[in-house]
């Protein structure tokens, strides 16, 4: 049961502009909701947070939107660089601390 | 300040053998968790320490799968009798144990079975 969802393979984005990636998740039980940037065989690395009692959070060129009623998130990039080239994966955390992973979406940044 | 080590990096092995990977988390953090990635898909939690108690093992772990924390510090995770199906990158993660943490990944351990 895929209780998080990318429904976005892949985003392509030219330099400077905003690269807008989506997540839907199931659970209302999730309390807690993560971005993760990937490079190829490396581990994730933690971008940015948001708690299900706010509705944005911001973090230099990275934002992160939570809309509770739709169960939808979205990372905002402004604006985008090369380096931002990666996979991104949304998590979501419940009680029982483990995270639950969607399949990622692989960002690739035009120059 | 290091953040979280594992090895070995990468791991070939012939189906049957037993294979064992080691984390070292975050100094301080408190829970230690584990998780196996598949090509083209998410991290997917197998279980987690709190100090060296394991609070939590997914259906996933299969009985031929044993994780240790002695001491609370670094774990351990052994696979015996490894089958093709275990062919992944296996990452171990940590966090500081209070609220709603984040977890920081380890550069994970790419495991090859022939």
């Amino acid at each position: 049961d895929q209780q998080v969802k990318q429904n976005s393979p892949s985003l392509s984005v030219q330099e400077g502009r905003i690269s807008i990636l989506n997540c839907d998740y199931t659970n209302s039980m999730f309390d807690y909701f993560l971005w993760y940037k990937k490079y190829p065989a490396e581990g994730p690395t933690f971008l940015i947070s948001i708690s299900s009692i706010k509705d944005k959070n911001e973090d230099g060129r990275f934002t992160v939107f939570l809309n509770k009623s739709a169960k939808h998130l979205s990372l905002h990039i402004v604006p985008s660089q090369p380096g931002d080239s990666a996979v991104y994966f949304c998590a979501a955390r419940s009680n029982d601390y483990k995270l639950s992973f969607g399949a990622g979406t692989t960002v690739t940044v035009r120059a | 300040d290091t953040g979280v080590s594992q090895d070995p990096r990468h791991k070939i092995t012939k189906r049957g053998q037993n294979v064992t990977f080691r984390c070292d988390p975050i100094s301080e953090h408190n829970r230690l968790y584990w998780y196996r990635q598949t090509l083209g898909q998410g991290p997917e939690f197998l279980t987690y320490f709190q100090n060296e108690a394991q609070l939590e093992k997914s259906r996933l772990l299969s009985d031929r799968f044993s994780a240790e924390r002695p001491k609370g510090s670094f774990s351990t995770l052994e696979i015996q009798r490894t089958e093709q199906g275990d062919s992944a990158m296996y990452l171990c993660a940590s966090s500081v144990g209070t609220g709603q943490e984040t977890q920081y990944f380890g550069p994970g351990t790419r495991l090859l079975v022939l």
